[in-house]
């Protein structure tokens, strides 16, 4: 069956630093993965798309890369700031098959 | 404020009972997906609407769950015979999504705040 695995355990770092997020799938062949981030107890909030025949994308401290030979996408903020402290999520957009999550914790 | 509204923003009901609950979209989006999400855990697909027809239910999570959308504005969420697994979050989206060659919605959906359903 298709499954998404992000990693589940909290990503702690340091203000200014780089923060990589992974997002791993199986037994798919996406045409696309979006990235959102949640806050504790409001709606996901889109941040980026990535279509299977871009290798990356950008949105000002945002980076994303779609490797379809690994069936992977990473996911970095640079410059972190504590307000990027959330929940992200990867999401397939075939079926709409969203991972867990990966909650990021910067600290100042 | 143009975004995603749902209404309630939290209902408690007893088991057996049943709860209906709304969701407007961004207006000039023509898909509506409903989704349910339990602590730790991201959001989980049930339905979605293309305009007023519903193009995927397969993944309501049983016959107690319906949605409709009947003028292909609004929709609404209906859970009948609550049970106490039904407690979560529910959530609302749209997107100005068409139709791509894999059959899927090809847009960032745009989330609505949320309904947060306990049932006791």
């Amino acid at each position: 069956s298709q499954k998404i695995e992000q990693n589940s355990e909290a990503l702690n770092i340091q203000e200014g630093k780089t923060a990589t997020l992974t997002c791993n799938y199986t037994n798919y062949s996406p045409a696309y993965l979006q990235w959102y981030r949640q806050d504790p107890g409001r709606g996901p909030v889109f941040l980026l798309l990535i279509r299977e025949n871009e290798k990356e994308k950008r949105k000002e401290r945002l980076k994303v890369t779609f490797d379809t030979t690994l069936k992977q996408s990473l996911f970095h903020i640079t410059a972190s700031q504590p307000a990027d402290s959330a929940t992200y999520l990867c999401a397939l957009s075939y079926k709409l098959i969203f991972g867990s999550g990966t909650r990021l914790l910067v600290r100042p | 404020d143009t975004g995603v509204s749902q209404n309630p923003r939290h209902k408690i009901t007893k088991r057996g009972q049943n709860v209906t609950f709304r969701c407007d979209p961004i207006s000039e989006h023509n898909r509506l997906y409903w989704y349910r999400q339990t602590l730790g855990q991201g959001p989980e697909f049930l339905t979605y609407f293309q305009n007023e027809a519903q193009l995927e239910k397969s993944r309501l999570l049983s016959d107690r769950f319906s949605a409709e959308r009947p003028k292909g504005s609004f929709s609404t969420l209906e859970i009948q015979r609550t049970e106490q697994g039904d407690s979560a979050m529910y959530l609302c989206a749209s997107s100005a999504g068409t139709e791509t060659n894999s059959g899927g919605p090809s847009y960032e959906q745009y989330f609505g705040p949320g309904t947060r359903l306990t049932v006791t």
